[in-house]
């Protein structure tokens, strides 16, 4: 069965902090992977997408990710984290194909001055 | 461009009234779907459409649920009648190409049933 797993329901970091946001997948085909950030009042937004070749992307807004196969994983981290960057991270997978997404529960990242 | 627009952005209503959720997907966008977040869980799938045919409804949770797309533009989502679990986040999102590649998400409707 297709399922992402988002361990860490709260995270708070200190602004200049590093970052890393944890997702695990289980999925039956080849995967897509996706990260979406949801600040307050504000739709969900793609960061970055792994569709194949290098398994360092890189995202908007200073994000990366890395897929690794063997691990079913796929972490988003920031080098430095900013004040903006408080909100709900979700990790989801899909197919190519396929008709739909399958998300993490999300991930809050608070960001104390 | 305007990106996915929802309708209205908050809504609280009496269990067993009846509410409508309104999607305007990105102009051009054949596929359109519908997610919902349950408080704390997991977003997931409702339904799927092809310019105005259902293409998957699979995640649809009951009867209750209705959803249309009437010419292949604007979707809406009916709940009727409304129960306290259908509280939750409703999000739409399109896409110019079937499939996961690249979807636009609205900013959801907070659907609260008391």
């Amino acid at each position: 069965a297709q399922s992402v797993t988002q361990p860490d329901i709260h995270i708070t970091v200190s602004e200049g902090a590093s970052l890393e946001l944890r997702c695990n997948y289980s999925y039956g085909a080849t995967p897509y992977l996706f990260w979406y950030v949801q600040s307050p009042g504000q739709g969900l937004q793609l960061l970055l997408k792994y569709f194949s070749g290098d398994t360092l992307v890189q995202g908007i807004k200073g994000f990366e990710a890395e897929f690794k196969r063997s691990q079913s994983s796929f972490n988003l981290r920031k080098p430095s984290v900013h004040w903006s960057d408080a909100a709900e991270y979700f990790c989801a997978v899909g197919a190519f194909t396929g008709n739909q997404f399958y998300f993490g529960t999300g991930t809050s990242l608070t960001v104390i001055p | 461009e305007a990106g996915v627009t929802q309708f209205p952005s908050h809504s609280v209503i009496e269990k067993g009234q009846t509410v409508t959720l309104r999607c305007d997907p990105i102009s051009g966008h054949d596929n359109l779907y519908w997610y919902r977040r349950v408080m704390g869980k997991e977003i997931k799938f409702l339904l799927h459409f092809v310019k105005e045919s259902k293409q998957d409804e699979s995640g649809m949770p009951n009867n209750r649920f209705l959803a249309e797309r009437t010419g292949g533009t604007y979707s809406t989502l009916k709940v009727q009648p409304a129960e306290l679990e259908d509280s939750g986040v409703y999000f739409c999102a399109s896409s110019q190409v079937r499939g996961s590649t690249e979807a636009f998400f609205g900013q959801g409707t907070r659907l609260t049933v008391v």
